[in-house]
């Protein structure tokens, strides 16, 4: 089925350690997204790529990286992983009709 | 940025109840606006969405009203059935190069809960 793949699904971190997370899409979207969820709120935006080659800052920048590897694939980064980065991270594309979300990774980090 | 928290607003509803989801949006220049429903463990999944050019739009059993005077978004479900409950969520966003959707910010959230 079309739409936005990632991965892991789940992820346990000791503090300091470093992962990335992987997300492809398959539906010729321009544009890709990070965002955050914590417990009792809404999606924050980390990170967004409007096209190819191109990345900037979202709300909630600090302590992640991205990669836009290709139109397909979009990445983030934890260099050194904190306890406050414990979290549901959701990638999401978009395009003219339409703006999808993957499934999300489960991340903890203790 | 929006204000928070850990206690999201809960509406609680009969099957076959027509159910009224609200939202205060904080951007006046956005140019379209979201709903989507979130299940648990699972991601955002589109409802309906609406232009800032407009104030009404239908979809099936679901029905969303912009106020832009008042910053004011709801979505209206009509016949509301078990498999409706879920969180709720609003987003207001601007397109990329004035045609494509961009970045989103959300809303808090409301649990809706469908007893049937």
């Amino acid at each position: 089925n079309a739409g936005v793949t990632q991965t892991p699904k789940f992820q346990v971190l000791k503090t300091g350690q470093s992962m990335t997370l992987q997300c492809a899409q398959d539906m010729n979207h321009n544009s890709m997204y990070w965002y955050r969820q914590d417990p009792g709120m809404g999606l924050r935006l980390i990170y967004y790529s409007a096209s190819e080659g191109t990345t900037d800052k979202g709300e909630v920048p600090n302590g992640y990286n991205v990669s836009r590897l290709n139109k397909r694939e979009f990445s983030l980064r934890l260099e050194s992983a904190a306890p406050s980065q414990t979290s549901v991270y959701f990638c999401a594309s978009s395009g003219v009709y339409g703006y999808t979300f993957g499934s999300g990774t489960r991340l903890t980090v203790v | 940025g929006e204000s928070v928290g850990l206690h999201l607003p809960t509406l609680s509803v009969q099957e076959g109840d027509n159910s009224i989801i609200n939202c205060a949006y904080s951007n006046s220049a956005s140019d379209y606006f979201i709903w989507y429903k979130q299940e648990s463990g699972k991601g955002p999944q589109f409802i309906i969405d609406i232009r800032s050019n407009m104030d009404k739009r239908q979809g099936q059993r679901v029905t969303v009203l912009l106020n832009k005077t008042v910053k004011h978004l709801s979505l209206q479900i009509a016949a509301t059935q078990p498999g409706d409950s879920a969180v709720y969520f609003c987003a207001e966003g601007g397109g990329v190069g004035g045609t494509s959707y961009g970045k989103l910010t959300f809303g808090q959230g409301t649990i809706l809960t469908v007893h049937p």
